[in-house]
């Protein structure tokens, strides 16, 4: 089946500083990305949608200055958290959406990328 | 507004009991599909089956079962003969219509399965 990798699968960074994830869909293209948010013992959460070349969609309450979001290729989306916080120390998630065409559109989950901020 | 709520926060079953996780999920729209995924550990979600609005058939994967009603908005997951490599946290989830945008999760159950 298709597989969305994620890198780094953990990253620890001092307060202050920007870490950016990747998003890449292995064996198909993706036109829309998805980035989620998954607090411990909690629910994942949209962050936002990611179009590739162009603009990414923003859940609300979401910072945009803050979390980046490129998606530059049709296999290729990042999400860069700026000046980090612990309060961002997270679990994200992005999936992938393979378009088939109709009913057989599906999304892909990455494993994650833990993000601890010192 | 669309909603997925799994009340069963956690659940603690000795090896063997079957147990069942709850999902009910609100919705106005027409076309939709419900998901199950399991969350084990390592944070990886891993698909366990999807199910579009017009298909109300339950189906059976080995221990695995769903019942989807829309008559209650529910999709519980039966898993039979628990094993605790079962133990994980699960998660329902809804999203509308065919493009498969936003996934709406419900907040998981997390399964103990005991030996």
């Amino acid at each position: 089946g298709a597989v969305v990798s994620q890198h780094p699968s953990w990253v620890i960074c001092k307060s202050g500083t920007s870490v950016k994830i990747e998003c890449r869909s292995l064996d198909f293209q993706a036109t829309t990305m998805f980035w989620y948010r998954q607090f411990p013992k909690q629910s994942l959460m949209l962050m936002a949608t990611s179009n590739e070349g162009s603009k990414a969609t923003y859940e609300q309450g979401v910072e945009k200055d803050k979390f980046l979001i490129n998606h530059a290729s049709l296999t290729l989306s990042t999400l860069t958290v700026t000046s980090a916080h612990p309060e961002d120390s997270s679990f994200y998630i992005c999936s992938a959406r393979e378009e088939t065409g109709g009913s057989l559109d599906t999304q892909y989950f990455g494993p994650g990328t833990r993000l601890t901020v010192l | 507004a669309q909603k997925v709520t799994q009340a069963q926060t956690e659940i603690s079953v000795v090896e063997k009991e079957d147990v069942t996780l709850d999902c009910v999920y609100e919705t106005r729209d027409t076309t939709y599909y419900l998901f199950w995924y399991k969350q084990p550990p390592s944070g990886e979600l891993v698909f366990l089956i999807r199910r579009n609005s017009f298909d109300e058939q339950n189906e059976i994967s080995g221990r695995y079962s769903w019942n989807f009603q829309k008559s209650t908005s529910s999709f519980n997951f039966t898993i039979t003969a628990s094993q605790v490599v079962d133990s994980a946290v699960y998660f329902c989830a809804l999203t509308l219509g065919y493009n498969f945008n936003k996934f709406y999760f419900g907040s998981g159950t997390k399964l103990n399965v005991k030996p």
